[in-house]
């Protein structure tokens, strides 16, 4: 079971640059979100989708955009890279309705901004 | 604003020496508290999910209970297997959005 899926793994970027964060999912969730995980912060969420064509700011979504033109895929894109972004991002999915259901996480893209 | 606080930051176990991990939150109509399990380099795992005060849940050595203004995470005889960092969410009354507290390192030691 492939579940939740991140592509790059890593990535390393100049100041300025642009660039895509992958995230697929097989599980036919409708729910998808990103998150970013700095030390002793926790988890923080970016951006969400509830659905396909639907998608929803966090709570730190500054320098950063969704589409969810499909019900798998929701890809992270930074429009212009700053050191603060330099982080570990998370993509989760879920179903929905009835009781509140658990996300499933990918492994991370570990990113460096330099 | 919701908000949810994790303690300590780091434990550290021998083998076998059972403990608590604390997970204290602020949250508008608690519709879900969640606890992951996270290993280097790897995504949070899902553990439990805790719906209303009183409410208890076990897998293996791991039971989780909760209150109305805090969850613990009970380890009884851990294992160095059980060595990682324990997340805490909760899911309030905006039901899209899940509030993660920073994490407790577990270190279990043989």
């Amino acid at each position: 079971n492939a579940g939740v899926t991140q592509t790059p793994k890593f990535q390393v970027l100049k100041t300025g640059q642009s660039m895509t964060l992958q995230c697929a999912q097989d599980m036919n969730h409708e729910y998808m979100s990103w998150y970013r995980q700095d030390p002793g912060m926790g988890l923080r969420l970016i951006h969400y989708s509830v659905g396909a064509g639907i998608t929803d700011q966090g709570e730190v979504p500054n320098g950063y955009n969704v589409s969810r033109s499909t019900t798998e895929d929701f890809p992270l894109r930074l429009l212009s890279a700053a050191p603060s972004q330099t982080s570990v991002y998370f993509c989760a999915s879920r179903r929905t309705g009835g009781l509140n259901q658990p996300q499933h996480f990918g492994d991370g893209t570990r990113l460096s901004i330099l | 604003e919701d908000q949810v606080t994790q303690s300590p930051e780091a434990l550290r176990l021998q083998e076998g020496e059972s403990s608590s991990l604390n997970c204290s939150y602020t949250v508008s109509g608690l519709r879900g508290l969640f606890w992951y399990r996270q290993d280097p380099g790897k995504g949070p795992e899902f553990l439990f999910t805790l719906y209303s005060a009183g409410e208890e849940k076990e897998k293996e050595r791991l039971k989780a209970t909760l209150t109305k203004k805090e969850s613990f995470l009970h380890i009884t005889a851990p294992k160095p297997e059980d060595s990682a960092t324990y997340l805490c969410a909760v899911q309030g009354a905006s039901y899209d959005k899940v509030i993660f507290g920073p994490g407790t390192s577990l270190s279990v030691i043989p």
